[in-house]
């Protein structure tokens, strides 16, 4: 049974920090990872979406890699902002299904 | 860009009433839909695959009695929660996965429904 893991559960830091947020998986069989943001009792927003064939996807200042061997990702953020406080998600897909195992999420507090 | 929508947002009830939620896909049709359920400071977990013009696909230990999933159009899937008791109150969160052409898009969900049960 595929398990997803992040961690720390939380973390808090000054504006402009670059940060590493980790996901890991257990069954490195997957279709493709996401990381989605969750803010305060909203839903999920998609920020990248990793194929099981890519190491690594950008978009503005977030950039995601994949190393699919060790079952990990990593979500980079750079100069991080007071806007980018919300829950980071990490899930993933396997082989033929759309179902998605998610990790309990990151709670990410960037102060001003 | 695609939107999903799902209503409604926030709902108060009595024990032992039936709730129903909806869940759209408002600019691209969806034969599949899902429904997740997230408690406080927990993963959210599928419950089950809605399936236009076939029964719904439930995940092991969620009760399809109690979960009640239509998915009667390309565009609309509905959770209706039979007779509600504290312990469903949750975060329920829907999401859709675009049909062709836009198949290669993921999953797009909703913002989500507050249950709380008293």
């Amino acid at each position: 049974k595929q398990e997803v893991t992040q961690i720390p559960a939380a973390l808090s830091v000054p504006e402009g920090e670059n940060l590493v947020l980790n996901c890991s998986f257990t069954d490195s069989a997957i279709y493709n990872l996401q990381w989605f943001r969750q803010d305060p009792g909203k839903g999920l927003t998609s920020l990248l979406l990793i194929q099981s064939s890519q190491r690594e996807q950008t978009s503005g200042r977030l950039n995601a890699s994949l190393d699919k061997s060790s079952g990990r990702s990593t979500l980079y953020i750079a100069a991080s902002q007071p806007g980018d406080s919300a829950t980071y998600l990490c899930a993933v897909t396997q082989g033929g299904s759309e179902k998605l195992v998610f990790g309990k999420g990151m709670k990410l507090t960037v102060n001003p | 860009g695609a939107v999903v929508s799902q209503h409604p947002s926030w709902v108060i009830c009595k024990s032992g009433t039936s709730v129903k939620i909806e869940c759209r896909s408002l600019d691209f049709q969806a034969t599949t839909m899902f429904w997740y359920r997230q408690f406080p400071k927990q993963s959210l977990m599928l419950m089950a695959t809605s399936n236009e013009g076939s029964k719904a696909t439930y995940e092991q230990g969620v009760e399809k009695d109690k979960f009640l999933i239509n998915h009667a159009s390309l565009t609309l899937s509905t959770l209706t929660v039979t007779s509600a008791h504290p312990e469903d109150s949750s975060f329920y969160i829907c999401s859709a996965k675009p049909d062709r052409p836009y198949s290669n898009q993921p999953q797009h969900f909703g913002d989500g429904t507050r249950l709380s049960i008293l």
